[in-house]
Protein backbone atom coordinates (compact mmCIF):
# COMPACT_ATOMS: atom_id res chain seq x y z
CA UNK A 1 0.00 0.00 0.00
CA UNK A 2 1.75 3.22 -1.05
CA UNK A 3 2.73 5.15 2.42
CA UNK A 4 2.94 8.66 0.79
CA UNK A 5 0.73 10.34 -2.21
CA UNK A 6 0.65 13.78 -3.97
CA UNK A 7 -1.63 14.06 -5.97
CA UNK A 8 -0.42 17.17 -7.83
CA UNK A 9 2.22 16.33 -11.02
CA UNK A 10 2.70 19.82 -11.59
CA UNK A 11 1.71 23.21 -9.95
CA UNK A 12 2.28 26.81 -11.36
CA UNK A 13 2.43 29.73 -9.22
CA UNK A 14 3.02 33.99 -9.58
CA UNK A 15 6.06 34.65 -8.25
CA UNK A 16 5.33 36.18 -5.17
CA UNK A 17 2.05 34.41 -4.37
CA UNK A 18 1.61 31.90 -2.13
CA UNK A 19 1.13 27.62 -3.02
CA UNK A 20 0.28 24.51 -1.43
CA UNK A 21 1.44 21.44 -2.06
CA UNK A 22 -0.86 18.13 -0.91
CA UNK A 23 0.65 15.00 0.93
CA UNK A 24 -1.70 12.71 2.51
CA UNK A 25 0.26 9.58 4.31
CA UNK A 26 -0.77 6.07 5.63
CA UNK A 27 0.34 4.40 8.93
CA UNK A 28 -0.78 2.76 11.61
CA UNK A 29 2.37 3.80 13.78
CA UNK A 30 1.59 6.27 16.62
CA UNK A 31 5.13 7.82 16.34
CA UNK A 32 6.07 9.06 12.72
CA UNK A 33 7.71 11.94 11.33
CA UNK A 34 6.75 14.01 8.34
CA UNK A 35 9.29 15.52 5.97
CA UNK A 36 9.40 17.73 3.29
CA UNK A 37 12.38 17.68 0.76
CA UNK A 38 13.12 20.03 -2.57
CA UNK A 39 14.82 18.61 -5.61
CA UNK A 40 16.07 21.22 -8.00
CA UNK A 41 17.30 20.56 -11.19
CA UNK A 42 20.90 20.04 -10.06
CA UNK A 43 19.23 16.93 -8.38
CA UNK A 44 20.20 17.63 -4.96
CA UNK A 45 17.96 16.60 -2.13
CA UNK A 46 17.39 19.64 0.34
CA UNK A 47 15.51 18.94 3.73
CA UNK A 48 13.08 21.78 4.45
CA UNK A 49 10.55 21.43 7.00
CA UNK A 50 10.22 18.32 9.65
CA UNK A 51 6.76 17.76 11.85
CA UNK A 52 6.57 14.76 14.32
CA UNK A 53 3.10 13.08 14.88
CA UNK A 54 2.99 14.62 18.63
CA UNK A 55 3.83 17.95 17.66
CA UNK A 56 0.52 20.43 18.32
CA UNK A 57 1.61 23.03 16.14
CA UNK A 58 2.15 23.74 12.59
CA UNK A 59 6.09 23.54 11.63
CA UNK A 60 7.16 26.65 10.35
CA UNK A 61 10.77 26.99 8.62
CA UNK A 62 11.06 31.31 7.10
CA UNK A 63 8.64 30.83 4.57
CA UNK A 64 8.21 27.35 4.57
CA UNK A 65 5.04 26.23 6.54
CA UNK A 66 3.28 22.37 7.14
CA UNK A 67 -0.17 22.52 7.75
CA UNK A 68 -0.48 19.30 9.61
CA UNK A 69 -4.14 17.76 10.32
CA UNK A 70 -3.04 14.36 12.16
CA UNK A 71 -6.85 13.31 11.97
CA UNK A 72 -6.89 13.45 7.86
CA UNK A 73 -3.64 12.41 7.94
CA UNK A 74 -2.48 15.35 5.58
CA UNK A 75 0.78 17.28 5.87
CA UNK A 76 0.59 19.72 3.32
CA UNK A 77 3.42 22.13 2.34
CA UNK A 78 2.84 26.17 2.35
CA UNK A 79 5.22 28.38 0.51
CA UNK A 80 4.22 31.89 0.85
CA UNK A 81 5.98 35.12 -1.36
CA UNK A 82 7.27 32.31 -3.35
CA UNK A 83 10.67 32.91 -5.44
CA UNK A 84 11.51 32.04 -9.03
CA UNK A 85 14.37 30.15 -7.03
CA UNK A 86 11.15 27.63 -5.55
CA UNK A 87 10.89 26.00 -8.92
CA UNK A 88 12.13 22.47 -8.14
CA UNK A 89 10.20 18.92 -7.58
CA UNK A 90 8.73 18.75 -3.65
CA UNK A 91 8.82 15.41 -2.41
CA UNK A 92 6.53 14.70 0.92
CA UNK A 93 8.15 11.59 3.00
CA UNK A 94 7.28 10.25 5.76
CA UNK A 95 9.35 8.48 8.79
CA UNK A 96 7.81 5.27 10.27
CA UNK A 97 8.47 4.09 14.10
CA UNK A 98 11.26 1.40 12.28
CA UNK A 99 13.24 4.38 11.16
CA UNK A 100 12.12 3.29 7.65
CA UNK A 101 11.35 6.99 5.38
CA UNK A 102 8.94 6.45 2.57
CA UNK A 103 8.83 9.37 -0.11
CA UNK A 104 5.83 10.09 -2.15
CA UNK A 105 5.99 10.77 -6.01
CA UNK A 106 6.39 14.35 -5.94
CA UNK A 107 5.13 17.28 -7.49
CA UNK A 108 6.59 19.91 -10.12
CA UNK A 109 6.71 23.47 -9.06
CA UNK A 110 6.98 26.43 -11.53
CA UNK A 111 6.84 29.65 -10.50
CA UNK A 112 6.33 31.85 -12.91
CA UNK A 113 7.61 36.01 -13.09
CA UNK B 1 33.09 14.40 6.75
CA UNK B 2 31.14 17.66 6.64
CA UNK B 3 28.24 15.83 4.19
CA UNK B 4 27.28 12.64 2.71
CA UNK B 5 29.97 11.71 -0.09
CA UNK B 6 29.24 9.75 -2.95
CA UNK B 7 31.20 8.25 -5.72
CA UNK B 8 31.20 8.25 -8.74
CA UNK B 9 28.81 10.25 -9.83
CA UNK B 10 28.82 9.08 -12.81
CA UNK B 11 28.88 5.72 -14.21
CA UNK B 12 28.03 4.59 -17.97
CA UNK B 13 28.70 0.72 -18.25
CA UNK B 14 27.63 -1.91 -20.26
CA UNK B 15 25.16 -4.61 -20.24
CA UNK B 16 26.16 -7.52 -18.20
CA UNK B 17 29.32 -6.06 -16.15
CA UNK B 18 29.85 -5.37 -12.17
CA UNK B 19 29.50 -1.85 -10.62
CA UNK B 20 29.96 -0.79 -7.50
CA UNK B 21 28.77 2.67 -5.60
CA UNK B 22 30.26 3.71 -2.80
CA UNK B 23 28.48 6.28 0.12
CA UNK B 24 30.71 8.15 2.74
CA UNK B 25 28.00 9.17 5.14
CA UNK B 26 28.24 12.46 7.80
CA UNK B 27 30.90 10.95 10.51
CA UNK B 28 28.76 10.18 13.98
CA UNK B 29 25.44 8.89 11.62
CA UNK B 30 24.63 5.60 12.30
CA UNK B 31 22.26 5.27 9.75
CA UNK B 32 22.73 4.79 6.29
CA UNK B 33 20.25 4.30 3.05
CA UNK B 34 20.37 3.74 -0.59
CA UNK B 35 17.72 5.05 -2.93
CA UNK B 36 17.07 4.46 -6.39
CA UNK B 37 15.49 7.12 -8.35
CA UNK B 38 14.28 7.31 -11.95
CA UNK B 39 13.44 10.33 -13.98
CA UNK B 40 10.63 12.16 -12.88
CA UNK B 41 9.98 9.50 -10.02
CA UNK B 42 10.28 9.80 -6.08
CA UNK B 43 13.02 7.83 -4.24
CA UNK B 44 12.44 3.94 -4.18
CA UNK B 45 13.94 2.61 -0.91
CA UNK B 46 16.54 -0.06 -1.65
CA UNK B 47 18.14 -1.02 1.93
CA UNK B 48 18.63 0.66 5.25
CA UNK B 49 21.68 -0.03 7.76
CA UNK B 50 21.39 0.61 11.55
CA UNK B 51 25.47 0.16 12.16
CA UNK B 52 27.31 -3.15 10.13
CA UNK B 53 24.25 -4.64 9.90
CA UNK B 54 20.95 -4.31 7.51
CA UNK B 55 18.01 -3.29 9.07
CA UNK B 56 15.74 -3.74 6.37
CA UNK B 57 16.75 -4.65 2.70
CA UNK B 58 13.47 -5.74 1.35
CA UNK B 59 13.70 -3.18 -1.07
CA UNK B 60 16.67 -4.50 -3.37
CA UNK B 61 14.78 -5.41 -6.45
CA UNK B 62 16.74 -8.97 -7.06
CA UNK B 63 19.70 -11.19 -6.39
CA UNK B 64 21.53 -9.19 -8.36
CA UNK B 65 21.49 -6.14 -5.65
CA UNK B 66 23.90 -6.37 -2.54
CA UNK B 67 25.05 -3.60 -0.27
CA UNK B 68 27.79 -3.74 2.95
CA UNK B 69 28.99 -1.52 5.58
CA UNK B 70 31.24 -3.88 6.98
CA UNK B 71 32.68 -0.99 9.25
CA UNK B 72 29.36 0.93 10.34
CA UNK B 73 30.60 3.64 8.29
CA UNK B 74 31.05 3.39 4.15
CA UNK B 75 28.88 1.57 2.60
CA UNK B 76 29.00 -0.04 -1.22
CA UNK B 77 26.29 -0.92 -3.20
CA UNK B 78 27.01 -3.64 -5.67
CA UNK B 79 24.87 -4.23 -8.82
CA UNK B 80 26.12 -7.66 -10.94
CA UNK B 81 25.11 -8.47 -14.61
CA UNK B 82 23.83 -4.74 -14.81
CA UNK B 83 20.62 -4.26 -17.47
CA UNK B 84 19.20 -1.51 -19.10
CA UNK B 85 16.70 -1.07 -16.79
CA UNK B 86 19.48 -0.76 -14.08
CA UNK B 87 19.69 3.30 -14.95
CA UNK B 88 19.06 5.79 -12.42
CA UNK B 89 20.60 7.67 -10.27
CA UNK B 90 21.31 6.00 -6.79
CA UNK B 91 20.95 8.54 -3.60
CA UNK B 92 22.39 7.64 -0.19
CA UNK B 93 20.88 9.03 2.84
CA UNK B 94 22.66 8.93 6.28
CA UNK B 95 21.12 9.74 9.54
CA UNK B 96 21.43 10.23 13.44
CA UNK B 97 19.65 6.66 14.98
CA UNK B 98 16.29 7.70 16.67
CA UNK B 99 13.25 7.35 15.79
CA UNK B 100 12.09 10.62 17.63
CA UNK B 101 12.91 13.76 16.90
CA UNK B 102 13.68 15.60 13.33
CA UNK B 103 15.99 12.26 12.75
CA UNK B 104 16.73 14.28 9.15
CA UNK B 105 17.26 12.40 6.20
CA UNK B 106 20.59 14.05 4.50
CA UNK B 107 21.48 12.93 1.28
CA UNK B 108 24.79 12.85 -1.37
CA UNK B 109 24.49 14.40 -4.50
CA UNK B 110 23.60 11.09 -6.25
CA UNK B 111 25.40 8.51 -8.63
CA UNK B 112 24.11 8.56 -12.23
CA UNK B 113 24.19 4.85 -13.70
CA UNK B 114 24.03 4.33 -16.94
CA UNK B 115 23.72 0.83 -18.55
CA UNK B 116 24.31 1.03 -22.18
Amino acid sequence: AQKITQTQPGMFVQEKEAVTLDCTYDTSDQSYGLFWYKQPSSGEMIFLIYQGSYDEQNATEGRYSLNFQKARKSANLVISASQLGDSAMYFCAMRDAGNQFYFGTGTSLTVIP
Amino acid sequence: GAGVSQTPSNKVTEKGKYVELRCDPISGHTALYWYRQSLGQGPEFLIYFQGTGAADDSGLPNDRFFAVRPEGSVSTLKIQRTERGDSAVYLCASSLYGGFGANVLTFGAGSRLTVL
